[in-house]
C-alpha cells in the first residue's frame, strides 16, 4: 500500500489531454513539493516535473503539473504513443521523515 | 554526460550480505547528495536511503533501518549500499539516483538515475 494514492491506470487517444491524480495527506503532499517521474518500459525512471510544476530542461511543455491542498495532478496534452509509460508522483513525508511515492499509473495510448 | 552505473547485485540467500556500488561520472560527484531507490519488478518505486554530499547526513526507510547502510567515497566517485541480514522482501531492482546541485535536503528530487541492479534474495 503506497503512501500517495494514484489511479492504477489511465488512457487516451493520440492528441487528447489526460490527467493523472496523486492524493496524499497534510504530512506529505499538503506540506511538500510534489515531483513526477516517467518510467518507460524497461527503463529507469526519469524526472518529469519538480517543485509541483517545474519542468527540467528537455521535458516538453506538453507535460504540466499542479497542486492544490493535499492533491496534485500531472497533465499530458497532445498525447503521443511514446508517452505510454508508468507515471509516479513523489513527495517528502514529514511523519515518516523520508520521501514517499505513489503506486504508479500506467498510461495507455489507445 | 551524467552516468551512474550500479554493480554488485545478484542472487543471495536470506540472512546473507551484499554490497552494491554505484560508479558516477560526467559530473562533480561531491557536489551532490545521492540516493538509493528500489523497485520490485512489476511494482512501484520505494525510497531506500539517502546520503549528503559529505556523508554527514544519512537517512533510511523504516523497512531497511539497521540492516542497510549507505556510504560514499568521493575520491572514487562511488556510492555504496551495504546490505546485511537480507530478507526475501528485499528482492528488487536497486537504482542509485542523484539529487540536483545545491539540494541540501533529501527531497524526492532525483534528476539522474542509473539503470538499476537486480538483487534477488532466495534460498
Amino acid at each position: 500500500q503506497s503512501v500517495l494514492t494514484q489511479p492504477p491506470s489511465a488512457s487516451g487517444t493520440p492528441g487528447q489531454r489526460v490527467t493523472i491524480s496523486c492524493s496524499g495527506t497534510s504530512s506529505n503532499v499538503g506540506s511538500s513539493n510534489v515531483y513526477w517521474y516517467q518510467q518507460l518500459p524497461g527503463a529507469a525512471p526519469k524526472l518529469l516535473i519538480y517543485r509541483n510544476n517545474q519542468r527540467p530542461s528537455g521535458v516538453p511543455d506538453r507535460f504540466s503539473g499542479s497542486k492544490s491542498g493535499t492533491s496534485a495532478s500531472l497533465a499530458i496534452s497532445g498525447l503521443r504513443s511514446q508517452d505510454e509509460a508508468d507515471y509516479y508522483c513523489a513527495a517528502w513525508d514529514a511523519s515518516l521523515s523520508g520521501p514517499v511515492f505513489g503506486g504508479g499509473t500506467k498510461l495507455t495510448v489507445l | 554526460e551524467v552516468q551512474l552505473v550500479e554493480s554488485g547485485g545478484g542472487l543471495v540467500q536470506p540472512g546473507r550480505s551484499l554490497r552494491l556500488s554505484c560508479s558516477a561520472s560526467g559530473f562533480t560527484f561531491d557536489d551532490h547528495a545521492m540516493h538509493w531507490v528500489r523497485q520490485v519488478p512489476g511494482k512501484g518505486l520505494e525510497w531506500v536511503s539517502s546520503i549528503s554530499w559529505n556523508s554527514e547526513f544519512k537517512a533510511y526507510a523504516d523497512s531497511v533501518k539497521g540492516r542497510l547502510t549507505i556510504s560514499r567515497d568521493n575520491a572514487k566517485k562511488t556510492l555504496y549500499l551495504q546490505m546485511n541480514s537480507l530478507r526475501v522482501e528485499d528482492t528488487a531492482l536497486y537504482y542509485c539516483a542523484r539529487a540536483p546541485y545545491g539540494s541540501g535536503s533529501f527531497l524526492p528530487n532525483f534528476d539522474s538515475w542509473g539503470q538499476g541492479i537486480l538483487v534477488t534474495v532466495s534460498s
